[in-house]
């Protein structure tokens, strides 16, 4: 089954280590995206790709690092200088022709305490 | 940006109802639109989308209505049931080019009563 997958599923850090979120998807889709949701909100943008060794920074960009390496794979380095790390972290993929929908995995709980 | 508080809006509905759950835009640019179901603990998983040449579009018990007049978009679920209990979120994307980010809604957390 093509898909994205996210792992792992939960994650607990300690304050000031970095941690890297995987993002993984076969759906041979272009670009990818990360955003962060917190408990009742919506979707915030941090960091999207449009194509292989290209990225862009979205709404809250300050505190995470990306790359894109390669087409399959988009991973989320949440550093210590991210103030507020606890969150939800989803990423998505969308095919480059047109308009159409975001796939999402099924998210990585991150909690830093 | 926006300051969100904890709470959601929540529109609670009799299980074999309709629901409507609404959505407004502020962006004329805005072109292609579309509706996703988060339950959760889970991403959000795609419903139907809309573009903006279009008023209406019909899919397997959803409708989504597009007023470009009032930049109001809704998505109607017909004889709702326990398992559409979740948040709606509606998303749309400008009239640029290239893939450009979905800007997400809040979000309405639909609540079923059996």
């Amino acid at each position: 089954d093509g898909g994205i997958t996210q792992s792992p599923k939960y994650l607990f850090r300690k304050e000031g280590q970095n941690v890297t979120l995987s993002c993984e998807q076969n759906l041979n889709h272009d670009a990818m995206y990360w955003y962060r949701q917190d408990p009742g909100q919506g979707l915030r943008l941090i960091y999207y790709s449009q194509i292989v060794n290209d990225f862009q920074k979205g709404d809250i960009a300050e505190g995470y690092s990306v790359s894109r390496e390669k087409k399959e794979s988009f991973p989320l380095t949440v550093t210590s200088a991210q103030k507020n790390p606890t969150a939800f972290y989803l990423c998505a993929s969308r095919t480059g022709q047109g308009r159409s929908p975001l796939h999402f995995g099924n998210g990585t709980r991150l909690t830093v305490t | 940006g926006e300051s969100v508080g904890l709470h959601l809006p929540t529109l609670s509905v009799q299980e074999g109802d309709n629901s409507i759950i609404n959505c407004a835009y502020s962006n004329s640019a805005s072109d292609y639109f579309i509706w996703y179901k988060q339950e959760s603990g889970k991403g959000p998983q795609f419903i139907i989308d809309i573009r903006s040449n279009m008023d209406k579009r019909q899919g397997q018990r959803v409708t989504v209505l597009l007023n470009k007049t009032v930049k109001h978009l809704s998505l109607q679920i017909a004889a709702t049931q326990p398992g559409d209990s979740a948040v709606y979120f509606c998303a749309e994307n400008t009239r640029y080019s290239g893939n450009t980010p979905l800007v997400f809604g809040k979000g309405t957390r639909l609540s079923v009563i059996a």
